[in-house]
């Protein structure tokens, strides 16, 4: 049982490049999410997904697109990068219960340069 | 707009003291509550949930809810090296998503 998992773990990226960061989940969870974390800034959530089928805009979706791809996978696109969007990204899941307990993936640290 | 504020320390305890971190939240329809450690690094981990006023123990860790007076808190006992690391405090306020503090850094002193 993997939990969350994310891929690339480390990325550089030209001001201007695109790149997709995936994640994927196997504890059969409804619920994703995408956040960045900037020093001071705390964790940010950038789209979530409550459901297969659905996603929704979180705090700060300016710059990115979200595929909920299947109820494992959630992917998170930068379609043009810039050198504010460098930050750690983490993708997280939950049961979506009355609860909303969210596990973390171990992060894509991204520089844009 | 819904808030969840924590000091940002940096709070030193000594090894074996009690460690106090302490969280305040805007809005009183707010439905559980959690707290995450993080260390350098790493993820944010979930160590602790509470959803009921009062006092939730679990090991060396105590969360304490007061809905009332709008703040959550955890207190570790008999603090360890290892428990250095930031706490983040995160609370649904009753919809899919949850919302963060910016985090405490916590440094015990050996």
């Amino acid at each position: 049982n993997a939990g969350v998992t994310q891929t690339p773990k480390f990325q550089v990226l030209k001001t201007g490049q695109s790149m997709t960061l995936q994640c994927a989940q196997d504890m059969n969870h409804n619920s994703m999410y995408w956040y960045r974390q900037d020093p001071g800034m705390g964790l940010r959530l950038i789209y979530y997904s409550a459901s297969e089928g659905t996603t929704d805009k979180g705090e700060v979706p300016n710059g990115y697109n979200v595929s909920r791809l299947n109820k494992r996978e959630f992917s998170l696109r930068l379609e043009s990068a810039a050198p504010s969007q460098t930050s750690v990204y983490f993708c997280a899941s939950s049961r979506q219960s009355s609860s909303y307990e969210q596990y973390f993936g171990p992060g894509t640290r991204l520089t844009v340069t | 707009q819904k808030e969840v504020e924590q000091n940002s320390g940096p709070l030193s305890v000594p090894e074996g003291a009690i460690a106090s971190l302490n969280c305040t939240y805007s809005d009183r329809v707010s439905q559980s509550f959690f707290w995450y450690r993080q260390y350098s690094g790493k993820s944010p981990e979930l160590i602790m949930s509470i959803y009921s006023n009062g006092d939730k123990e679990d090991g060396r860790f105590t969360a304490q809810l007061n809905k009332a007076s709008q703040y959550v808190s955890l207190l570790i006992r008999d603090s360890q090296p290892s428990d250095s690391a930031t706490y983040l405090c995160a609370v649904n306020f009753g919809n899919e998503k949850l919302t963060f503090g910016t985090g405490t850094r916590l440094t015990i002193i050996p």
